[in-house]
């Protein structure tokens, strides 16, 4: 099972939306609408941002919105913030073995 | 409110074990998987294998085949994670996280695991 394909990096002004992709296969993403989204900003835990591909966690900012088509799930920042600069990893129940996505860095501009 | 606390750092040689706890408290043990997630200094993260509090079953990856034992104890509300024969590859920080339908939505605060002669 290999890993699920991000962008290494996206980038956005502030208020600017934007989007990262998770492109896996028709045994993971394609097939089951269980993607989740992990938000990690440097020397802190992952935190639960999305899960099964579009439903927010209680105290999540509706700012985060999740979506998929086909095998490629996606997140989308929208109204960009300082303090969503952080490294952001999906994650596609595929039976054994859990695979998580390849990660993206975020940088707001 | 529900919690995830690990054990804390370690420093190691090469060849030797190392066994990491995660204690969980807040909601009720066996009810729900408990996952180890690893990430090497820089890199993203890696699933490792799961445990079934309530009856001791595990899974984990083929990579960790022979490597990497995982254990509960219910009357305290811990899993265990212990690796073998560790190398320098092994340094990353371990984080225990538990399932709740398909999504990891609790992490433990992670625990260090340095490798080195």
């Amino acid at each position: 099972q290999s890993a699920l394909t991000q962008p290494a990096s996206v980038s956005g002004s502030p208020g600017q939306s934007i989007t990262i992709s998770c492109t896996g296969t028709s045994s993971d993403v394609g097939r089951f609408n269980l993607v989740s989204w992990y938000q990690q900003h440097p020397d802190a835990v992952p935190k639960l941002m999305i899960y099964d591909v579009d439903k927010r966690p209680s105290g999540v900012s509706n700012r985060f919105s999740g979506s998929k088509s086909g095998s490629t799930a996606s997140l989308t920042i929208s109204g960009l913030q300082a303090e969503d600069e952080a490294d952001y990893y999906c994650y596609s129940y595929a039976g054994n073995p859990y695979v998580f996505g390849t990660g993206t860095t975020v940088t707001v501009l | 409110q529900v919690q995830l606390v690990q054990s804390g750092g370690e420093v190691k040689k090469p060849g030797a074990s190392v066994r990491v706890s995660c204690k969980a408290s807040g909601y009720i043990f066996t009810d729900y998987y408990m996952h180890w997630v690893r990430q090497a200094p820089g890199q993203g993260l890696e699933w490792m294998g799961w445990i079934k509090p309530d009856n001791g079953a595990t899974s984990h990856t083929q990579k960790h085949q022979g490597w990497i034992t995982m254990s509960r104890d219910t009357s305290i509300n811990t899993v265990y994670m212990e690796l073998s024969s560790l190398r320098s590859d092994d340094t990353a920080v371990y984080y225990c996280a538990r399932e709740s339908g398909s999504r990891m939505d609790v992490w433990g605060q992670g625990t260090t695991v340095t490798v080195s002669s």
